[in-house]
């Protein structure tokens, strides 16, 4: 098994530039979640899905991010506009599901500079 | 509100010592208590898992200990090895909004000197 794939692994982009950060989960995987981390503030959830409906998005900061899984094999998180203090790593998890503390598989993550 | 608190946030250690790490948590029905080791440029993964209806668990060179009328879990590492330096973090599940909500504690920075 590939594991989670993100992609890409490192962007850098100008304040203002729209940015899609993409996720494929594991095969058979119906939870899919999203986390940023930065060192001031650790790991934190920004939106879960679960049958690629989502379930949480109380972690997504502000309007300018947006996610959505059309399907169950492929997520995207957007932020537009971006912002340097978005700068962070983004990560993408999957698990089976969550009524039974099911693992959370991370990939790689995303490491996001805005300038 | 539902809250991980760990600590420290670094440590050093020489190669062959234990190493401890001590994890708090807010919510008295949290039962499932994940360890997770991130290495520099991956993501978390997870080592070692303990539920609330045991009070210790071990696994090769790992041990966690969960004490619930604390609301306290550790994760010990013996023999410390140079491949054991990473951040590693603890965590617990709260129930909120319908579902098991994973909240992570800041991380520890764990070195192990030769």
């Amino acid at each position: 098994d590939a594991g989670v794939i993100q992609s890409p692994r490192h962007e850098v982009t100008e304040m203002g530039q729209e940015v899609t950060l993409r996720c494929k989960p594991i095969s058979g995987h119906n939870s899919l979640f999203w986390y940023r981390q930065t060192m001031m503030r650790g790991l934190e959830l920004l939106i879960y899905f679960n049958n690629n409906v989502p379930i949480d998005d109380s972690g997504m900061p502000e309007d300018r991010f947006s996610a959505k899984m059309p399907n169950a094999s492929f997520s995207t998180l957007k932020i537009q506009p971006s912002e340097p203090r978005d700068s962070a790593v983004y990560f993408c998890a999957s698990s089976l599901g969550t009524s039974d503390y099911n693992e959370q598989f991370f990939g790689p993550g995303t490491r996001l500079t805005v300038l | 509100g539902e809250n991980v608190e760990q600590h420290p946030s670094t440590l050093s250690v020489q190669e062959g010592d234990s190493a401890v790490i001590k994890c708090t948590y807010s919510d008295s029905a949290s039962n499932y208590f994940p360890w997770y080791k991130q290495e520099l440029g991956k993501g978390p993964q997870l080592i070692i898992d303990i539920r609330s209806n045991v009070g210790e668990k071990k696994d090769q060179r790992i041990a966690v200990t969960l004490n619930k009328t604390a609301k306290h879990f550790s994760l010990h590492i013996t023999e410390t090895q140079p491949e054991d330096s990473a951040v590693y973090f603890c965590a617990a599940y709260f129930f909120s909004g319908g579902y098991n909500k994973l909240i992570f504690g800041a991380g520890t920075r764990l070195a192990v000197h030769p």
